[in-house]
Formats: C-alpha cells, structure tokens, sequence
C-alpha cells in the first residue's frame, strides 16, 4: 500500500527563520514520483516540485530546497529566510508506478503560519 | 499558460439535491481527475478518467458519485443525492500522461451541504 506521512500537524516560526517540513513516505513501487503542493488560504493548490525516484538530488529553488533520500524515505522541504507569505498548509504527495492511473496519495498538510 | 477551470466556486444546496460540478480540463490532455478535501482534512483521491472511462476510483467514490465527459471539453462530477458529509472541496486535475504525476489542478469548487 502506499502511504505519505507528514507528522507534523501545524508549525509556527517567526519570519526570516528557516524550517523545514517532513515527510515520509511508503511505496513498493520501484518507480514514483514525489510531490509538493502549497495550499494559501483562498484553497487552490499550487504545484511546488515533482521528483522522481531515481532522481536523489536535492534541488533548489530561490528560498525552497528539498532533501530526497531515499534510504530513508523521505523527501523533506525547507524554506530559507521564511517569509509571511509561505504561511499556507503544505502538502507532501506520491503517485505510483508509470502506466498506473496518475492517482497522487497525499499526506495530512503541514500547516505553517509565518509570524512577521 | 493553459489551466483547469472549474465551476461553480461555490454551490450550496440542500440535503439530497442533485449537483454537477463542472471541469474544462487543458485541451491536449488525456486523464481526468477529481479529488476531495473535506475542511481541513488532506485531499483525497476520488476518480480517474481515460477514454472515456473511468480507469481508477476510490471507496469514497459510491453509488452516488459518477463522472461523463459529455462533449470532448467538459468533464462533470455529478452528485447524484447530496449528503452533509459532502460538504467539501472538489478539486479537478488533468495530467498528458498517466504515471508521471504532472497532474494541474483546477482552484477547487467549494460545495456546502445543509
């Protein structure tokens, strides 16, 4: 079965702190792709990163990078110097093999609220 | 840049109507979907859709539930005796290809059951 577990429920930090938000995932499949999505508050989602399994290295995006390892099965995302406009619930997904349906199992959301 | 449009943003309706959440996924792409995020919850997996049929669907997605691509643009969901318990939002998605995940969501319809 697939899972993704995003354990922390809610963060809070003061803007210009870093965070990083976990997630762990669980899949049979040898092939997958890992996601992450922002939801802000007017509720749309907004696609963030997608990363393939053979694909191990971290990647950065102006204040967004995500560590992908895959020993431990995580796929974590840290935001550099947050900013009050990160607060949103943030979401870690998963989609399965190529040739399946495309579905994306999603985790809980990690709701982060920047402080200014 | 193309986007999934859904309508309505809002519908409210009463127990037991009928609703038909509307979808115009981007025009040169082949899968179909719709999810569901109960407020506050995670967004969950209801329903795929290729050629015309449904490829995937979830537990959630009973009796009650069904999808059409009536014309070649629109794709519906269609609620067919609404529950307080859908009170949600329905969020489409299409992807160019199944597997790759590169699914684009549509801003969501909000439904609100009473």
């Amino acid at each position: 079965a697939q899972k993704v577990t995003q354990a922390q429920t809610e963060i809070s930090v003061v803007e210009k702190e870093d965070v990083t938000l976990d997630c762990v995932y669980e899949t049979r499949d040898t092939t997958y792709y890992l996601f992450w999505y922002k939801q802000p508050p007017s509720g749309e989602l907004v696609f963030l990163i997608r990363r393939n399994s053979f694909d191990e290295q971290n990647e950065i995006s102006g204040r967004y990078s995500w560590n992908f390892q895959k020993s431990t099965s995580s796929f974590n995302f840290t935001i550099t110097a947050s900013q009050v406009v990160d607060s949103a619930v943030y979401f870690c997904a998963l989609s399965g093999r190529v040739g399946n349906t495309g579905k994306l199992i999603f985790g809980q959301g990690t709701t982060l609220q920047v402080k200014p | 840049e193309p986007e999934v449009t859904q309508t309505p943003s809002h519908q409210v309706t009463q127990m037991g109507q009928e609703v038909i959440l509307r979808c115009v996924p981007i025009s040169n792409h082949l899968y179909f979907y719709w999810y569901r995020q109960i407020l506050g919850q995670k967004v969950e997996f209801l329903v795929s859709f290729y050629n015309n049929e449904i490829s995937e669907k979830s537990e959630i997605f009973d009796d009650q539930f069904s999808v059409e691509r009536p014309d070649g643009s629109n794709f519906t969901l269609k609620i067919r005796s609404t529950k307080l318990e859908d009170s949600a939002m329905y969020f489409c998605a299409s992807s160019p290809l199944a597997g790759t995940g590169e699914l684009f969501f549509g801003e969501g319809s909000r439904l609100t059951v009473l």
